[in-house]
């Protein structure tokens, strides 16, 4: 079936610094990536997305590359902001007659230190 | 436009009984995703509704049941009340329910006393 594995968190890291998170899938045919996020209390936005492979989907100084050979859809951001203190969840869906279907990483945990 | 708004968005009920969830879509979307997420689970799919007809359907007992109205709203009910349905359940809208973007709600949390 279909899969998505994020990097364990919880991931911390000061003001200013580099962010990468890993994100793999397992899917047949040619799914559609997502990066949402949620702030506490709140439901998920979507943060970016890319259809197909190589496209780069970015937002807010956010971006990811689908690397289709290497099945991943990694999250990165040059310089994070404590307002970017969230949880990030990758996501897929297959097409087909996967209607309406997200699958879910398991989220990672972000926290941003002044 | 108005995003998908969900109701109520707490609720507090005892194991055995039973609740309805409400999700109102954005305007023009016809299709509506159910989810629950929970700390341990995740986030799983529960269901997707298309034009008043399911489509798509997550591994849930059949306690758990939705439907969708002629203006593309949706109920989700969850009978028979179990503890481990506490959770947040969150609905989304897209226009198709293919591989286009959802847009969530902020979900309704669900404590099952």
């Amino acid at each position: 079936g279909n899969s998505v594995t994020q990097m364990e968190g919880p991931v911390t890291l000061s003001e200013e610094a580099f962010l990468t998170i890993n994100c793999t899938y397992t899917a047949t045919g040619y799914p559609s990536l997502f990066w949402y996020v949620q702030y506490p209390g709140e439901g998920l936005q979507l943060l970016l997305k890319a259809t197909k492979a190589d496209d780069k989907g970015s937002n807010k100084g956010f971006e990811a590359t689908y690397r289709k050979e290497t099945t991943s859809f990694h999250l990165e951001k040059g310089s994070v902001q404590v307002s970017d203190s969230a949880v990030y969840f990758c996501a897929l869906n297959a097409g087909g007659t996967s209607y309406g279907k997200l699958t879910f990483g398991q989220g990672t945990i972000l926290t941003v230190h002044p | 436009k108005a995003g998908v708004t969900q109701t109520p968005r707490y609720l507090i009920k005892t194991r055995g009984q039973q609740v309805t969830l409400s999700c109102s879509p954005i305007s023009g979307h016809r299709s509506v995703s159910w989810y629950q997420q929970t700390p341990g689970q995740g986030l799983q799919f529960l269901f997707e509704y298309f034009s008043e007809t399911q489509r798509n359907k997550g591994n849930f007992p059949g306690r758990f049941s939705g439907r969708q109205f002629s203006n593309s709203r949706s109920e989700m009910n969850v009978s028979t009340l179990e503890l481990g349905d506490s959770a947040l359940y969150l609905c989304a809208s897209s226009f198709l329910g293919a591989q286009e973007t959802q847009y969530f709600g902020p979900g309704t949390r669900l404590l099952v006393l």
